[in-house]
């Protein structure tokens, strides 16, 4: 099973400023199968980013994805008030189709 | 706009079966382009995969709970249905159905609202 690692598990930071999350995979993961959810108290999440860079239908630019191999990278370029969330990075480069286990952003 | 929305009882005893249903709105069920998975995740933490399903039948589940889980389809109603037996107070959880894009990627990209189901006597 490739277990994905989140961190920081929370992030401290002001809106207007920068984010950078990160998804480390305990074995390589195809870039095809990365992708990374938002998730808001008590609602379901929602897909941000698939294909490890590819934004999701109605995903502002501000979000974007990067990486390959072990080492995937989400980042937020400046900080809406909307954003302060959960976010999740998955796979399915092998199965079973695992999830990290979340990184909190949240308002410094 | 598609629209997923889970159905089923809150409560299960140990023990019991779990049952929930997803109906899907503004789409087929049938659709050659996409799966249906069922998610979940217990309150304060991450999120689980359960298992995968394409309108055929031909289903994938996470191997820590096959022996328990099981995948259908109801074309007709435009349903899939998630069953997961024995349970315990471990299962307790909001779970999710989902939409899953199989091609060239795979992700989950429209969700339903979550139904919570707790487990207890």
């Amino acid at each position: 099973e490739i277990v994905l690692t989140q961190s920081p598990g929370t992030l401290s930071l002001s809106p207007g400023e920068r984010a950078t999350l990160s998804c480390r995979a305990s074995q390589s993961v195809s870039s095809r199968y990365l992708a990374w959810y938002q998730q808001k108290p008590g609602q379901a999440p929602r897909l941000l980013i698939y294909g490890a860079s590819s934004r999701a239908t109605g995903i502002p630019d501000r979000f974007s994805g990067s990486g390959s191999g072990t080492d995937f990278t989400l980042t937020i370029s400046r900080l809406e008030p909307e954003d302060f969330a959960v976010y999740y990075c998955q796979q399915y480069g092998s199965s079973p189709l695992t999830f990290g286990g979340g990184t909190k952003v949240e308002i410094k | 706009q598609l629209q997923l929305q889970e159905s089923g009882p809150g409560l299960v005893k140990p023990s019991e079966t779990l049952s929930l249903n997803c109906t899907v709105s503004g789409g087929s069920i049938s659709s050659s382009s996409y799966y249906w998975g069922w998610i979940r995740q217990p309150p304060g933490k991450g999120l689980e995969w359960i298992g995968s399903i394409y309108y055929s039948g031909n289903t994938y589940y996470n191997p820590s709970l096959k022996s328990r889980v099981t995948i259908c389809v109801d074309t007709p109603k435009n349903q899939v249905s998630l069953k997961l037996s024995s349970v315990t107070a471990a299962d307790t959880a909001v779970y999710y159905c989902a939409r899953v894009v199989v091609y060239p990627q795979y992700y989950f990209d429209y969700w339903g609202q979550g139904t919570l189901v707790t487990v207890s006597s």
